[in-house]
């Protein structure tokens, strides 16, 4: 049973045309993570979401939006694909706690820029 | 800044070799530490955790201790098998803030 699912799995764009990507968790987890990953390296994070308090990273392009109506759902929105924004995005969710936590991952979408 | 900073690979060993996989962090307080795994064309899966001082967490023979003193979580295996063969990533987890940062990976190759 899929916990955290994103659509769609693959994504074709065209260069400069709008695109976003879904996430959805069924583990009602207060953190949502976005991340690039490109090839096998490190995935990037772009930004977070602690309950309603959005977390973005320093690095992360103006051309990367988020959204997290509630709990259940968080949006990525890419307003300008380029080429150099072909990657895996990956979608987590943490619930922190006293006695730690665990991190659960999407499969993730692989998008495809042409 | 809070980093975490892995071997490079890629490593290579013959099956049954014993594996070790360093990583160190950099990191104020208190965080908890994680191994995730990535095989060929798949997501991330937990591998393993620990979320304070002296932990050792442990999943399908894989093992890793969280070091305080030495600011280290470093990935061991007694006997690698083919199927071992993956890409590690070494991750640390704020628990104020809730942000998850991962290490660079380190792809394992094992040969029979």
């Amino acid at each position: 049973d899929a916990m955290v699912i994103q659509n769609p799995r693959y994504q074709v764009t065209q260069f400069g045309k709008p695109v976003t990507l879904s996430c959805s968790q069924t583990l009602n987890h207060n953190v949502m993570y976005w991340y690039q990953q490109k090839s096998s390296q490190a995935p990037k994070l772009l930004f977070h979401y602690y309950d309603k308090d959005f977390n973005n990273e320093a690095d992360t392009p103006d051309n990367f939006q988020s959204r997290r109506p509630n709990t259940s759902f968080c949006f990525l929105d890419i307003r300008s694909p380029g080429l150099g924004d072909a990657a895996m995005y990956l979608c987590a969710t943490s619930r922190v706690t006293p006695g730690g936590t665990e991190a659960f991952f999407g499969q993730g979408t692989r998008l495809t820029v042409v | 800044g809070n980093s975490v900073t892995q071997m490079e690979g890629p490593v290579t060993l013959s099956e049954e070799a014993f594996l070790t996989i360093n990583c160190t962090y950099t990191a104020t307080g208190y965080p908890s530490l994680f191994w995730y795994v990535q095989y060929p064309g798949e997501g991330l899966q937990l591998l393993l955790k620990a979320t304070k001082a002296d932990d050792k967490g442990s999943n399908k023979g894989f093992e890793a201790t969280y070091r305080k003193e030495t600011t280290s979580f470093h990935l061991e295996k007694g006997s690698v098998q083919v199927s071992d063969s993956a890409v590690y990533f070494c991750a640390l987890f704020y628990n104020q803030g809730g942000k998850l940062i991962f290490g660079q990976g380190t792809e394992l190759s094992v040969k029979p």
